[in-house]
């Protein structure tokens, strides 16, 4: 089985601080993506990545920034969190010819005070 | 890129009876469309996915969905609906290279 994980199931920052979310996944795959989720919004692209080192923006990604340096590993940063980041964060990776096949974490419950 | 809609937020439904979660899409050509599940607490699971041939697709967990291009609807069906069905159910469509544009979701509640 396909095996995404998310480093924290809920955060607590405060406004301003640096925030990471770490997502690791256990097969392989090309493809990673993060996404946060609000009520009545559904899931809204931050980033994406289809290979180490690249990166390509989402329909969001004002407020944040991703590093990918290894395969496995896709990491969110805000790098001044603010309220209005509070949310929840989910991470998902997919094979590189399989996009739309996508495997997902748990989340991550960002609370930003 | 596609996109699609789901009109209802939330649905209730009674353990046993029939489902069905409507999904509308926008698309001109022969659409690839899926249907995502989310368990409280959970991230998401793909659930069905069609890309062409027979309208009507079998997924996991006893769901199916059937591709009506007159309608250019998606709608997801379950015959009779466990307490374990309550979740919230997300239609989906490619949004670009390897991207996935997600509907609004609906949430299902199910009741005794």
């Amino acid at each position: 089985d396909v095996k995404v994980t998310q480093s924290s199931r809920y955060l607590v920052k405060r406004t301003g601080e640096k925030v990471f979310l770490e997502c690791v996944q256990d097969m392989d795959h090309e493809n990673m993506f993060w996404y946060r989720q609000d009520p009545g919004l559904g899931l809204r692209l931050i980033y994406f990545s289809y290979d180490v080192k690249m990166k390509e923006k989402g329909d969001i990604p004002e407020g944040y920034s991703v590093s990918r340096e290894k395969k496995e590993r896709f990491s969110l940063i805000l790098e001044s969190a603010s309220t209005n980041q509070t949310s929840m964060y989910l991470c998902a990776s997919s094979l590189g010819d399989r996009g739309y096949e996508q495997y997902f974490g748990p989340g991550t419950r960002l609370t930003v005070t | 890129a596609q996109s699609v809609t789901q009109p209802d937020i939330h649905i209730t439904v009674s353990e046993g009876a029939s489902l069905e979660l409507r999904c509308n899409y926008s698309y001109g050509a022969t659409p690839y469309l899926f249907w995502y599940v989310q368990s409280p607490g959970q991230g998401l699971q793909l659930l069905l996915k069609y890309f062409s041939g027979d309208t009507l697709v079998q997924g996991i967990k006893g769901f199916e969905a059937e591709f009506k291009r007159s309608q250019s609807s998606f709608n997801l069906r379950k015959p009779s609906v466990h307490w374990s069905d309550a979740a919230e159910y997300f239609c989906a469509a490619p949004g670009g290279y390897q991207k996935v544009t997600f509907g609004t979701g609906t949430k299902l509640q199910v009741i005794p």
